[in-house]
């Protein structure tokens, strides 16, 4: 099975602050990749596929990009609703795997 | 608008069955394959089952293979989850989600809120 190592594992930043979550995939997926946001409550949500292109409705706020096999997620002008939740998502092979996780707090 | 209610969840012993059920509107349930993932208590996400959108493709994760059967009704718009053999470890948020319609993508661009399953004596 792929191995999707997120990090970090939570993160705390203030308003308007810019934060990037990571994911490094255990082998080559190419740009089979995907991000989610988690609020409580509310169900997911897919931000970005292919690993850079955004998903429908998505703000550009939130930008993904890879090197190699890490894959970066960056989320611009930190606003009340960017709190949750983050998952990377590897849609390579089968087993479909998930990264652990990043909880975004305000500070 | 596309929605997908999940039903079914509960506290069950272990080694009891349980089916769970999505209902799907808003969207040509028929034309999308569709899956489960489930989220232990303060875990990470775990991908489970998928179904093609004519039932031709069925896929399993290894930790639920052979004591899991998921299945569809086109006809009722809805999405099916049997568990049988429950152990502790299932214990988890199940969530259906839907399958992103283009056809080499494994991305879910819906899903529902979840419904909890508890195995537990």
């Amino acid at each position: 099975d792929i191995q999707m190592t997120q990090s970090p594992a939570s993160l705390s930043a203030s308003l308007e602050e810019i934060v990037t979550i990571t994911c490094q995939a255990s082998q080559d997926i190419g740009n089979w990749l995907a991000w989610y946001k988690q609020k409580p409550g509310k169900s997911l949500q897919l931000l970005i596929n292919d690993a850079t292109s955004l998903a429908d409705g998505v703000p550009s706020k939130f930008r993904g990009s890879r090197s190699g096999t890490q894959y970066s997620l960056k989320i611009s002008r930190l606003q009340d609703e960017d709190f949750g939740s983050y998952y990377c998502q590897q849609a390579h092979s089968n087993p479909l795997t998930f990264g652990s996780g990043t909880k975004l707090e305000i500070k | 608008e596309v929605q997908l209610v999940e039903s079914g969840g509960g506290l069950v012993q272990p080694g009891r069955s349980l089916k769970l059920s999505c209902v799907a509107s808003g969207f040509t349930f028929s034309n999308y394959g569709m899956n489960w993932i489930r989220q232990a208590p303060g875990k990470g996400l775990e991908w489970v089952a998928y179904i093609s959108s004519g039932s031709s493709y069925i896929y399993y994760a290894e930790t639920v293979k052979g004591r899991f059967t998921i299945s569809r009704d086109n006809a009722k718009n809805t999405l099916y989850l049997q568990m049988t053999s429950l152990r502790s470890e299932d214990t988890a948020l199940y969530y259906c989600a839907r399958r992103t319609g283009r056809a080499r993508d494994w991305y879910f661009d819906f899903w529902g809120p979840g419904t909890m399953v508890t195995v537990s004596s």
